[in-house]
């Protein structure tokens, strides 16, 4: 049971090239995020899957778009990266059931620099 | 979203007893109280959830008073390796749930 995993875990991009974070887990979850993480500051919510065919905007979405491509694998992409979007990326995923705890697991994170 | 208030840092001692504190005066009738742990260089790990009253799992405790506008995560005898950020989270457990800045707790010899 590998739980989330994300690649790659390192990338340097300039400025304006476009690149597919990508993420997969094995748990069974209906529901996968996308979170940055700029350095010393909490996780922002990026784009959210409820289930398989559906996306929904977080926090800070633009300059970002996503797939569900099925139950297991949820991708980022940054069509034209900017510097601004240098961060640690990640994905996580949960089951969102009634009257049951809310446990979000995370993947490593991807460490992403836009020169 | 309610938002939530807690302390940038905090310092301890192995084996102390460690209360973090986040303020949520803003909570709603369908919130609950989550908090993750974070370790350098790591994606956050879920600590624990409560709704009211004291929870209790085998690594932290959660304290929730009877209004609910403030909780308190409590980490009995700590050590070195308890060194992380504590995030508290509020929010109707739905995919929209906010991180807010965290507190860092540095455990020291």
């Amino acid at each position: 049971n590998a739980g989330v995993t994300q690649t790659p875990k390192f990338q340097v991009l300039k400025t304006g090239q476009s690149m597919t974070l990508q993420c997969a887990q094995d748990m069974n979850h209906n529901s996968m995020y996308w979170y940055r993480q700029d350095p010393g500051m909490g996780l922002r919510l990026i784009y959210y899957s409820a289930s398989e065919g559906t996306t929904d905007k977080g926090e800070v979405p633009n300059g970002y778009n996503v797939s569900r491509l099925n139950k297991r694998e949820f991708s980022l992409r940054l069509e034209s990266a900017a510097p601004s979007q240098t961060s640690v990326y990640f994905c996580a995923s949960t089951n969102l059931r009634a009257g049951e705890t809310y446990e979000q697991y995370f993947g490593p994170g991807t460490r992403l620099t836009v020169t | 979203l309610a938002k939530t208030t807690q302390p940038i840092s905090m310092d301890s001692y192995e084996g102390q007893e460690v209360n973090i504190t986040c303020s949520h005066n803003n909570i709603a009738t369908n919130d609950y109280i989550t908090w993750y742990q974070q370790f350098p260089s790591q994606g956050p790990r879920f600590i624990i959830q409560g709704y009211k009253t004291k929870v209790t799992n085998e690594v932290a405790s959660l304290f929730i008073p009877a209004d609910r506008k403030s909780s308190t995560l409590s980490l009995p005898r700590v050590s070195l390796s308890d060194t992380a950020v504590y995030y508290c989270l509020v929010g109707p457990n739905n995919n929209d749930m906010r991180f807010g800045a965290g507190t860092r707790l540095t455990v020291k010899p």
